[in-house]
């Protein structure tokens, strides 16, 4: 099946700082999405975009759909501990099904 | 508040036993998904269901049935265990044409033995 390359596969950094992560597609994506999974719970979504070139913020995150429709990108900014977890981008193209990334594993060092 | 429920947080089975795992959503969602997630993999589909009685699979079907009998509960069956699923199993629901909204539950972790 498709899947998402991500990357990186991981971060390790000092509170404060700023965060990128990115995602990228072999095909073009009418929604990509961002969610978020804390240690040991199920993802929750963070972000939604729906049109190629959209930014879009929800807080101290902000994420943008790329132009080619093929990749996206979300940054966090001022990290905090509790942005520790994984990050995971998905595509959805025309049905109701997502195909997720292989996942950013987070760790914010006080 | 929006919630899917899934019957166990850990599970552990011997390899050969038949593996049921339950997933209940209370939001009256049409569609409800199987992930598996595995270290680097990402989230991966086993199946899906659009609606009570109907199924479709995924990417990974292979060594699993689901189950739909009520609209509120999709079941995932393994009806073999083997020690290569052992993994994380998250159950998502959405309403149709809304797949951007899925509402996981927590997630089973799954060891066979």
């Amino acid at each position: 099946g498709q899947q998402l390359n991500q990357s990186p596969q991981s971060m390790f950094i000092q509170e404060g700082e700023d965060v990128s992560m990115n995602c990228t597609s072999s095909s073009i994506f009418n929604t990509w999405l961002w969610y978020k999974q804390d240690p040991g719970e199920g993802p929750v979504l963070l972000i939604a975009l729906y049109k190629a070139g959209e930014l879009t913020s929800n807080g101290r995150l902000t994420a943008q759909f790329g132009i080619t429709r093929k990749d996206s990108f979300l940054n966090i900014s001022a990290s905090i501990p509790s942005d520790v977890g994984i990050y995971f981008c998905a595509g959805r193209y025309n049905t109701d099904k997502l195909i997720f990334g292989t996942g950013t594993r987070l760790q914010v060092f006080p | 508040d929006v919630k899917v429920t899934q019957s166990s947080r850990y599970l552990v089975k011997r390899t050969g036993e038949k593996v049921f795992l339950e997933c209940v959503q209370d939001m009256d969602h049409e569609n409800m998904f199987w992930y598996r997630q595995d270290p680097g993999l990402g989230l991966r589909l086993i199946y899906f269901s659009y609606d009570v009685k109907m199924k479709e699979k995924g990417d990974i079907p292979e060594g699993y049935s689901v189950s739909r009998e009520k609209k509120e509960r999709f079941s995932l069956i393994l009806e073999s265990a083997s020690t290569n699923q052992t993994s994380m199993y998250l159950c998502a629901s959405t309403y149709q044409g809304a797949a951007y909204e899925q509402y996981f539950g927590p997630g089973t972790r799954l060891t066979v033995t």
